[in-house]
């Protein structure tokens, strides 16, 4: 069972535009992660926030964390072609260091 | 360079049949999961394991799965017998328990079951 669900499912935008996919979770958790998956591939690890931290850059990304609410946001700015690919959340809960995974956000940049 | 290798990339296969899908893990990562993506179901945990143990294998059907860790190189998933809603795309991911959870993943098996 999905443990994080991710917003919209799918994002089309400009080359150059920003943008910001969410995450909304149901448990506490240790930290929550993004990945990318480019189409037929594997997933790529993309950024680790921690529960006790609120926001985190990596580069051109963005993520923010509010436990309260339960939810999450990834933000990438200026974006690129090569961006095009699904993002996903997973959530890391109790000592169990299992990945739950939501079902992702599709994101296509247009040249 | 090190990466999760999967093989074979894609299989076709006859129902009925038996499937072997092989993962060898990044040299040094104490933890390995296996995971079923599919249109419908998203990613699924199928397996678990720490330092080669099973810890978590409740998401995969035990009548016809099954996953082993013969050595620290090398992890299996079996279907025996194979049937065509198996047909997905299997990952293969490790990771070192106590560094946050981050999985590594290979480029995954494509089941086709006809």
């Amino acid at each position: 069972s999905q443990q994080g669900e991710e917003d919209p499912q799918a994002l089309s935008i400009q080359e150059g535009e920003n943008a910001t996919m969410n995450c909304s979770y149901k448990t506490s958790i240790n930290n929550l992660q993004w990945y990318r998956q480019n189409s037929g591939r594997g997933l790529v690890h993309l950024i680790l926030i921690r529960s006790n931290e609120r926001e985190k850059h990596s580069g051109r990304l963005r993520v923010t964390l509010d436990t309260s609410k339960k939810s999450s946001s990834l933000l990438i700015t200026a974006s690129r072609a090569a961006d095009t690919a699904s993002y996903f959340c997973a959530t890391i809960s109790g000592g169990s260091y299992i990945p739950t995974f939501g079902r992702g956000t599709s994101l296509i940049v247009h040249p | 360079d090190a990466r999760v290798t999967q093989t074979p990339r894609d299989k076709v296969t006859e129902m009925g049949q038996e499937v072997t899908m092989r993962c060898q893990p990044i040299l040094g990562h104490n933890t390995v999961f296996w995971y079923r993506q599919t249109m419908m179901q998203g990613l699924e945990l199928l397996a678990y394991f720490r330092n080669r143990a099973p810890l978590d294998d409740s998401g995969m059907p035990k009548d016809r799965f099954s996953a082993e860790m013969p050595d620290a190189t090398l992890a299996t998933l079996k279907i025996q017998p194979s049937e065509p809603r198996d047909s997905a795309v299997y990952f293969c991911a490790s990771g070192l328990a106590g560094t946050g959870g981050e999985a590594f993943f290979g480029q995954g098996t494509r089941l086709t079951v006809v």
